[in-house]
């Protein structure tokens, strides 16, 4: 099973900050990587696939990076609706997908 | 615009059966794979189950293989999962999600989901 280990754990921020949040995969996966964000009661909302492809409607202060086994989502100036959960996940052992245990952003 | 509305979840005895439902509009349900995924509040996220648009093929988590079974009904538009010999590790938010075009596996909409609590 490829397992996916998001950094850090917790993310402490304040708005309009840049936020860096990572997701390792434990081999290679190409490309086949999405990232979502769910916010509390709310049901996760896909942001990035493919890596660096924004989902519909996503604004552009979104973007995600990487190849192989390390990834990257970073939200350029972050506003206070961004405050969140974080999910990357991997496709490439398809059927079966994965997810990692999140980051949890926070205002600082 | 795309709704997919979960019900079914309620709180069960261990060794028991249920069914949980999603009924689907706004997009051309036919089309598309489904999936259900899992949350226990507070924790992350499991994907437990996904089925091709015509029924033709069915994949489980290993932690449900034999226990669940995916079904989906395309005249009504609904999506299924019957939970068989439920344990208390099962008790999560049931999520299910329609897969983006063009790729099986990414989830572009989600429900908000239906809570099964197993418990005696």
């Amino acid at each position: 099973e490829i397992v996916l280990t998001q950094s850090p754990a917790t993310l402490s921020l304040s708005p309009g900050e840049r936020a860096t949040l990572s997701c390792r995969a434990s081999q290679s996966i190409s490309t086949s990587l999405a990232w979502y964000q769910q916010t509390p009661g709310q049901a996760p909302r896909l942001l990035i696939y493919g890596a660096s492809k924004r989902a519909t409607g996503i604004p552009a202060r979104f973007s995600g990076s990487g190849s192989g086994t390390d990834f990257t989502l970073t939200i350029s100036s972050l506003e206070p609706e961004d405050f969140a959960v974080y999910y990357c996940q991997q496709r490439d052992s398809w059927p079966s997908i994965t997810f990692g245990q999140g980051t949890r952003l926070e205002i600082k | 615009e795309v709704r997919l509305v979960e019900s079914g979840g309620v709180v069960v005895q261990p060794g028991g059966s249920l069914r949980l439902s999603c009924a689907a509009s706004g997009f051309a349900f036919d089309d598309y794979t489904m999936h259900w995924l899992r949350q226990v509040p507070g924790k992350g996220l499991e994907w437990v189950s996904l089925i091709t648009w015509n029924s033709d093929t069915t994949y489980y988590a290993d932690s449900v293989k034999g226990l669940f079974t995916i079904s989906r009904d395309n005249s009504r538009n609904s999506l299924f999962l019957q939970m068989n010999s439920l344990r208390t590790e099962d008790t999560a938010l049931y999520y299910c999600a329609k897969s983006l075009s063009g790729y099986d596996s990414y989830l572009d909409y989600w429900g908000q989901g239906t809570l099964v609590t197993v418990s005696s």
